[in-house]
């Protein structure tokens, strides 16, 4: 069954450093997501990307995030200046309809803000 | 009005047993549905999902009710096994947009 991978799985990195965190979607799949998960608490939207450009974001998605897809196959996420309330499960996810019922999410990266 | 509302926060039951979860949500826009389950260390993965058309969707032993006049829709996890311990939330989307907002999230312990 096709896979949406994440790297890393765990993240530690410095307050007001830069991370990156990488996605490979489904191959055929056309539109992508990212969420996160503060520990113990609900899954919240952060953004979603189609046709190489921003659908729709939520108000936790401000100028410290920006996300790419530099290449055919990836698709990342950047933090710009890492804050300790950064420290979350990130989940990506990609879709072949934009419909919600297509999702398809990767096992996370557990991002440690120290 | 964005919220989704999910209880309980944890369960146990007996194998065997009934798993019980609710949900409510408040806005009206919302007519997609489902249920995720998460086990530790992996991301959700689609359960089950309803869209408001119907009232109750079953799928082996998992039952989406849904009550369109009260804004509330449940996950009945029918002879719970151990295998069924995991989180699970419930979420809702505008079928027009892709964007899941997600309840709170239940863990469920079944017992052997």
């Amino acid at each position: 069954e096709p896979e949406v991978t994440q790297t890393p799985s765990h993240q530690v990195t410095q307050m007001g450093q830069e991370v990156i965190l990488r996605c490979v979607p489904i191959s055929n799949h056309l539109y992508f997501y990212w969420y996160r998960q503060i520990l113990g608490q609900k899954v919240e939207f952060l953004v979603s990307f189609y046709n190489n450009e921003i659908s729709e974001k939520s108000e936790i998605f401000d100028d410290q995030f920006s996300v790419e897809r530099p290449d055919g196959s990836n698709f990342t996420l950047k933090i710009r200046s890492t804050k300790l309330e950064d420290s979350a499960m990130y989940f990506c996810a990609s879709s072949s309809s934009g419909l919600a019922g297509g999702y398809t999410f990767g096992s996370g990266t557990r991002l440690t803000v120290v | 009005q964005q919220q989704v509302k999910q209880s309980p926060q944890s369960l146990i039951v007996q194998k065997g047993g009934i798993s019980i979860i609710n949900c409510a949500y408040e806005n009206t826009a919302f007519d997609y549905f489902p249920w995720y389950q998460q086990f530790p260390g992996k991301g959700p993965a689609l359960l089950i999902a309803i869209r408001p058309d119907v009232s109750e969707k079953k799928e082996g032993r998992f039952t989406i009710s849904f009550n369109k006049s009260a804004k509330q829709f449940s996950l009945h996890i029918m002879d719970s096994q151990p295998g069924d311990s995991a989180t699970y939330f419930c979420a809702a989307s505008r079928a027009a947009g892709n964007k899941l907002t997600f309840g709170g999230g239940t863990r469920v312990l079944v017992k052997p």
